[in-house]
């Protein structure tokens, strides 16, 4: 159980344009999902936490109008980079837990954003 | 300021047992989680201490000591696929976010 699907897996785009990355919970109910993003040979860093139903909290330093986030359902949220950037290239990663204060969290497989 | 720290690279021979430590700096955490993570992958959850003690899952243990803000990992029979990094993370108890360390590195020798 507590499995988490992440897509796409890979993605390249050229500089200016938008991707979406979407994170969905299979078999459990999310009310709320994390957006990491993680450069080689680092931690993890916490872009954002997204709330069903509600908008996302961002962490300091983070854009919320280049890193848009929408948690529209109890199984889906999705992380919009917009106007990407070279820099923006990373591995981005979401996780869910079915319970968040005696549970692990499970994470999807991430995406490689390469903007070019 | 909150904060986890572990050793950034750890040495073992296959078959042997190894231990990663973590201590940390914060409060008001539910407890002390461990991930692992291959070049290229995604974190994958492997244990978990709300409570002091150890929490053992097969070949992985893990150790937490909240009066001395200390945790750690243990893998035993270490196996080559073992190797990759290794992070402990802090689930806080006011938003439910995970605080993670820099990251140990196994490196197993056959």
């Amino acid at each position: 159980g507590a499995v988490v699907s992440q897509h796409p897996s890979r993605v390249i785009c050229k500089s200016g344009t938008s991707v979406k990355i979407e994170c969905r919970s299979l078999d459990f109910q999310a009310t709320t999902m994390f957006w990491y993003r993680q450069f080689p040979k680092q931690s993890l860093m916490l872009m954002a936490t997204s709330n069903e139903g509600s908008k996302a909290t961002y962490e300091q330093g983070v854009e919320k109008d280049k890193f848009l986030i929408n948690h529209a359902s109890l199984t889906l949220s999705t992380l919009t980079v917009t106007s990407a950037h070279p820099e923006d290239s990373s591995f981005y990663i979401c996780s869910a837990s079915p319970s968040l204060t005696d549970y692990g969290y499970t994470f999807g497989s991430g995406t490689r954003l390469t903007v070019v | 300021g909150q904060s986890l720290e572990q050793p950034s690279e750890v040495t073992a021979v296959e078959g042997a047992i190894v231990q990663i430590n973590c201590t940390y700096q914060t409060s008001g955490f539910y407890g002390l989680s461990w991930y692992q993570q291959h070049d290229g992958g995604a974190p994958t959850f492997l244990s978990y201490n709300a409570l002091d003690g150890l929490e053992e899952t097969g070949r992985f243990s893990s150790f937490l000591s909240r009066s001395d803000s200390y945790g750690y990992l243990l893998l035993q029979e270490l196996q080559m696929k073992d190797s990759a990094s290794y992070f402990c993370a802090g689930l806080m108890d006011s938003n439910y976010q995970l605080i993670w360390g820099a990251g140990t590195k196994l490196i197993i020798k056959p």
